[in-house]
Parts: structure tokens; C-alpha cells; sequence
């Protein structure tokens, strides 16, 4: 089945740094999204990005669809962007399953 | 604003027993999930559908089995349920033109004793 591949796996950043998340998955994605869970929340939707580079607030996200990876990048972290970060995909094989990554743990510190 | 109802949110349940958990979606979207997400396992997918009267199994399927008998609902069914089912579930919809995002609802945290 599809592979989804975060990294690292946790983070920790004082607050005002930039941190770097990376997604890779072993077939082509027709969807890709980035979540966001507070532990103990559910899952909020960061960015919804198949292709290219999107913006949003802090938040950065760049997928290059044919080299099967996508970043995240958030951009003057605060403590309240703790928690964890997912990416989750759709592959391209005409079966409509949306897979994710285990997630990367990011804690900033003051 | 996408809505994604679930309910219970919370569920105590002794093995052997029938639970079923169930998702309402607002946002008129074909595609229907449920996962599953533990520790260490982050979230796998126990069945999907891709609109009213289907179900599809997903990565984790066996111990489980869903309904979908309308575009607005989708159960997730423990016929018997085991301590290793002990998990938060979460249930999720999305469109099926391939341009659409997935909404979350807000889980339901299931212990069975």
C-alpha cells in the first residue's frame, strides 16, 4: 500500500525560529494536505496543496508532485503552534484512499 | 464552514459488545472516511465510501464493519468488541472531484473493558 514518510519525527524550536517539515510518498499523489492536532484535538486543516507552493498566514507549503515530496514551513514559530503536524495524500491510482504520514511532533519552547 | 459530526464523543464499552459510532456530514461530499489513530501508529483507515450504499474497506478493516445509508451518514460497527479496539476514531468526508480538501470531525475517544 501507499508509503507516507514525515520527517523528523519530533521537533523542538525556540520560539521566533523557522522549522522545515517534509513529507515523501511512494506513488503519485493526486491530493496532499497538511493537519495540524492539538494533543487530545482533532485534526485541522492547515493547507491543501497537490502542486506547488501555497501560503497561508505563517505557513508555507511546497509540494513537487513528480519527485513524490512536500514540505511545510512555518515561519516565526510561537508556542502555540505546539502539537503535531500531518500530511496525508491521495494517491493517483483511480482509488479514492487518503493516506498519512505518523506525524511530526513539534514543541516550541519560550 | 465543512461540518463533520460525530458521535458519541466519548464511549465505554465491554468486550463482547455491539458499538456503533457514528458521522454526519453537512458539506454534501461523496467521500466518506474512518480512521483510526494510536500511538506510535498515527492514522490508518479502517473504511471508506464513496457515496450512499457503498463501503470500501481500508488498511485496517477486519474487526469492523460500516454503513453508509445515506450521502449525510456513515457508522462505523464493533460487532464484538475487543480491548484492542481501544482507540480514538475519527471520521472524515471529502469531495470526489480530485481538487477537494478533507474535513475532520472531532473523534470519539472508545474504551472497551
Amino acid at each position: 500500500g501507499q508509503q507516507v514518510q514525515q520527517s523528523p519525527a519530533s521537533l523542538v524550536l525556540q520560539e521566533g525560529e523557522n522549522a522545515e517539515l517534509q513529507c515523501n510518498f511512494s506513488s503519485t499523489a493526486t491530493q496532499l494536505q497538511w493537519f495540524y492536532q492539538r494533543p487530545g484535538g482533532s485534526l485541522v486543516s492547515l493547507l491543501y496543496n497537490p502542486s506547488g507552493t501555497k501560503h497561508t498566514g505563517r505557513l508555507t507549503s511546497t509540494t513537487v508532485t513528480k519527485e513524490r515530496r512536500s514540505s511545510l514551513h512555518i515561519s516565526s514559530s510561537q508556542i502555540t503552534d505546539s502539537g503535531t503536524y500531518f500530511c496525508a495524500m491521495e494517491e493517483d491510482t483511480g482509488y479514492q484512499n487518503f493516506y498519512f504520514g505518523k506525524g511530526t511532533s513539534l514543541t516550541v519552547i519560550p | 464552514e465543512a461540518a463533520v459530526t460525530q458521535s458519541p464523543r466519548n464511549k465505554v464499552a465491554v468486550t463482547g459488545g455491539k458499538v456503533t459510532l457514528s458521522c454526519n456530514q453537512t458539506n454534501n461530499h461523496n467521500n466518506m472516511y474512518w480512521y483510526r489513530q494510536d500511538t506510535g501508529h498515527g492514522l490508518r483507515l479502517i473504511h471508506y465510501s464513496y457515496g450512499a450504499g457503498s463501503t470500501e474497506k481500508g488498511d485496517i478493516p477486519d474487526g469492523y464493519k460500516a454503513s453508509r445509508p445515506s450521502q449525510e451518514n456513515f457508522s462505523l460497527i464493533l460487532e464484538l468488541a475487543t480491548p484492542s479496539q481501544t482507540s480514538v476514531y475519527f471520521c472524515a468526508s471529502g469531495g470526489r472531484e480530485r481538487d477537494t480538501e478533507v474535513f475532520f470531525g472531532k473523534g470519539t475517544r472508545l474504551t472497551v473493558v
